[in-house]
This record gives C-alpha cells, structure tokens and sequence, in this order.
C-alpha cells in the first residue's frame, strides 16, 4: 500500500547549525507534500508545503525541497535555534478521488544551545 | 478566532466501556478527520467525513464510529474500549476537499484504556 517513509526518527544539533529531514514516498500520483511541526502538548501545525510542479520552496530559515524522479521530499533548517526543537511530520496527498494525508513516522529534532 | 477543540484532553476508562471523543471547530470546514498517533506509526487516518450525514473509513477504522449532523461536529466511539486503542487522538478539519488545503489540527485527547 501507499507508504512514506521519513529518516531519521531522531536528529541532534547544535543551535545554529542547520538540520535536514528526509521523506521518501511509494505513489508516484501523490502531488502535494505538507510538513508539520509539533510542539510538545500540542497539535500538528502546518509550517511549510510544495506542490509536485515546484522543485523547492523557501520561507525564512525553513525550505523544502522535491525531487519527483525519487519520489523524495526533504526539509531544510537553517541557523536552528532552541525553539525549533519539536516533532516534524512529513506526508504525501494522494489524488484519487479521496482526500487523505499518509504521514511519515516523524522526526524528533532536538536543538542543543 | 475560529478553531478547533477536544474533548476529553485526557480520560482514563476500562476495558468494555463505550468511550466518546468530542471534536468541534468553528471554521465551518466540510472535512473532518480523526487521527490516532502512536510512537513509530505517526499520524493514522481513523475515519473522516466530506459534509453533514457522510462518514468514511480510514486506514484503521475497526472499533471505532463517527457521526456528522451538523457541520461543527464529528464525535469518535470507541463502542467497547481495548487496550490497543491507548493513544492520542487528534481532530482535525479542512475546508476543501481538494489536495493542497490545509489541515488544522486539534490539541489532542490523550486516553487511556486500563
């Protein structure tokens, strides 16, 4: 079945330094790959997505970048701080009739100051 | 400002018992889902719903219900409580059913099954 697959479960890095999470997906229909974030308590929140007919996408210290040929989609960090420090969620739309997210196992990313 | 809450945020029930999750967001979204998150599986699909009187099963639907009378709800049974189903379960809505809308999330019900 459709399945997405995201590395690593958990990341460690100094504040400042940048922090990259990848997510690879199995259905080549799937055309828009949102990423969350969530804070500890808390819900899923929407920090940055890309549509299949962009390669990368930037907004301040965070991008996103896909590479449809691999069926891949990575989210960039830069300049991390503290704050950043959470569960990253990535996950594939699949357009088939049906609106569902499938979603990545998450990252937890741990920002040491 | 419009949003989306739970309720219960956390409820400990017994093995058997009928347990209800309570899910309502302000938006007037069409879609609502239910999700249930455990460790190494993130977020699974648990059932949604497109609009008033339409209910869809998810990817792990089995031992669970939902119903959607009105735009602003979409409460979750679990009909008799089992221990796997100790997890946290988030609502979330999206105002279009098209691929590319953003969905908002609750806070989260923690509950667990003793």
């Amino acid at each position: 079945g459709e399945n997405v697959e995201q590395h690593p479960s958990t990341l460690s890095v100094q504040e400042g330094d940048s922090a990259v999470i990848k997510c690879t997906y199995s259905d080549s229909a799937s055309n828009y790959f949102p990423w969350y974030k969530q804070e500890l308590g808390k819900g899923p929140q929407l920090i940055i997505d890309i549509r299949s007919n962009v390669g990368e996408k930037k907004d301040q210290r965070i991008a996103v970048t896909l590479n449809k040929t691999a069926k891949h989609f990575s989210l960039h960090i830069t300049e991390t701080q503290p704050e950043d420090s959470a569960v990253y969620f990535c996950a594939a739309s699949l357009v088939s009739g049906t609106y569902k997210y499938i979603f990545g196992t998450g990252t937890r990313l741990k920002v040491l100051a | 400002d419009a949003e989306i809450t739970q309720s219960p945020r956390h409820k400990i029930t017994e093995t058997g018992r009928q347990v209800t999750l309570a899910c309502h967001q302000t938006w007037n979204h069409n879609n609502m889902f239910w999700y249930r998150q455990d460790l190494g599986h993130g977020l699974r699909l648990i059932h949604y719903s497109y609009g008033v009187q339409d209910t869809n099963k998810g990817e792990v639907s089995d031992g669970y219900s939902v119903s959607r009378s009105n735009t602003e709800d979409l409460p979750l049974t679990l009909e008799s409580a089992a221990s796997s189903q100790t997890s946290v379960y988030f609502c979330a809505s999206s105002e279009s059913r098209h691929s590319g809308n953003t969905i908002y999330f609750g806070e989260g019900s923690w509950l667990t099954v003793v």
